[in-house]
């Protein structure tokens, strides 16, 4: 059973197209994280969710808890955004569940 | 900035030996945790931590895991006798009480040969 969907599972786009990648998850939680993970493996925090919608430079993130679905955002793509994004969520102090990620790459 | 340290970035192994993976959280931080990935799959809970005991472990977390926080800082993870599907990269994670949110390190890629 997944917990965590996440769509599409790859994606390719232009430089400075307008990217969306979705997570759709399945129980109650208490943050939904958006993740970036770069070829050397390393994970990145991008953002942490409970309600509404957060922005970080041309990133943003919403989340819509009636529909247990988030999105996150690209504007003005770019090559350097090229990773996996990966969907995750916890509840309370426990584990972080994930999603399986989408790989992005950018064009130039 | 504060960051979460492993070490090593690459351990390389043969079957049937023990490996420890060290970890150095956030000082501030209580809450701690392991995730594997094996390569091309998701990440993966193993077990966390609080309170100097084990609070939750998954399925994979089987006889051949420990962990253990020896001195305050480190936090180990213990591979009793390593097997080929343990080759995998294991990520370190820690938190303080009053956040959801959890820091990463960089990760040891272990390679059992």
């Amino acid at each position: 059973k997944n917990e965590v969907e996440q769509s599409p599972q790859n994606l390719t786009a232009q430089e400075g197209e307008f990217i969306t990648i979705n997570c759709s998850y399945s129980v109650g939680i208490s943050a939904l994280h958006w993740l970036q993970q770069h070829p050397g493996g390393g994970i990145v925090s991008l953002f942490m969710l409970s309600s509404g919608k957060k922005k970080h430079g041309r990133l943003i993130a919403t989340i819509n808890i009636q529909e247990k679905h988030s999105s996150l955002h690209i504007t003005a793509s770019h090559p350097r955004d090229s990773a996996v994004y990966i969907c995750a969520f916890n509840f309370g102090n426990e584990k972080l569940t994930f999603g399986t990620g989408t790989r992005l790459t950018i064009i130039p | 900035e504060p960051e979460v340290t492993q070490t090593p970035s690459h351990q390389v192994t043969q079957m049937g030996q023990e490996v420890i993976l060290r970890c150095v959280p956030i000082s501030n931080h209580l809450y701690f945790y392991w995730y594997r990935q094996i390569l091309g799959q998701k990440v993966e809970f193993l077990v966390s931590f609080y309170n100097n005991e084990i609070s939750e472990k998954s399925e994979i977390f089987d006889d051949q895991f420990s962990v253990e926080r020896p001195d305050g800082s480190n936090f180990t993870l213990k591979i009793r006798s390593t097997k080929l599907e343990d080759s995998a990269m294991y990520f370190c994670a820690s938190k303080v009480r009053r956040s959801y949110e959890q820091y990463f390190g960089p990760g040891t890629r272990l390679t059992v040969t």
